[in-house]
């Protein structure tokens, strides 16, 4: 049963503390991303990642931190410095192209 | 200005009806359009990308896009209460994504 898991589904940061959310996929793809879903706003990109081990920065990364040690894997960190965090996270995965993106089931991220 | 403008709704129609669903945009670099449904509290689910203008139909839904209007549509024919759930578009252009803020769809039974 392919498909993206994100883990955990809520999550509670409390003040100056670093928190990890988890993208898990077994679709083979080479591509991941993470986004911030708030009210009112579009999806917005944190950070991507087209191949293990290299990783670019999106439209919001600041306070944000990834790794990408495995195809399957793209952890992301939200830092202490990250002032404004409440938001739904979401971790997507692609084969061909951006345009093709499959979604996780997302974290809600809420503070303490 | 915003790249991408969506209605936020709600979008309110009964059983059966045809919806239809519209994102316009300024920037005529945008080469590809998705749309994407997402259930309350759950992640986007794909349902349709096209590159060029025109229609592309699969079961219930057509994208249409007018790039020379730079506007896009979602119709949806015999809508049924399980399409109730918040549309995005999002379009892609040298290898720039931009997300709609998505309209949400009720229909009544």
């Amino acid at each position: 049963d392919g498909g993206i898991t994100q883990s955990p589904k809520y999550l509670f940061r409390k003040e100056g503390q670093n928190v990890t959310l988890s993208c898990e996929q077994n679709l083979n793809h080479d591509a991941m991303y993470w986004y911030r879903q708030d009210p009112g706003q579009g999806l917005r990109l944190i950070y991507y990642s087209q191949i293990v081990n290299d990783f670019q920065k999106g439209d919001i990364a600041e306070g944000y931190s990834v790794s990408r040690e495995k195809k399957e894997s793209f952890p992301l960190t939200v830092t202490s410095a990250q002032k404004n965090p409440t938001a739904f996270y979401l971790c997507a995965s692609s084969q061909q192209g951006m345009e093709t993106q499959y979604f996780g089931p997302g974290t809600r991220l809420l503070v303490l | 200005q915003k790249e991408v403008e969506q209605d936020p709704g709600p979008l309110s129609v009964p059983e059966g009806a045809i919806v239809s669903l519209n994102c316009t945009y300024s920037n005529s670099a945008f080469q590809y359009f998705m749309w994407y449904r997402q259930y309350s509290r759950k992640g986007p689910e794909l349902l349709m990308y096209t590159y060029s203008s025109g229609n592309k139909e699969d079961g219930r839904f057509t994208a249409q896009v007018d790039k020379s209007s730079k506007y896009i549509s979602l119709f949806i024919r015999d809508s049924q209460p399980s399409d109730s759930a918040t549309y995005l578009c999002a379009l892609l252009g040298f290898q720039k994504l931009v997300f709609g803020t998505g309209t949400r769809l009720l229909v009544s039974p």
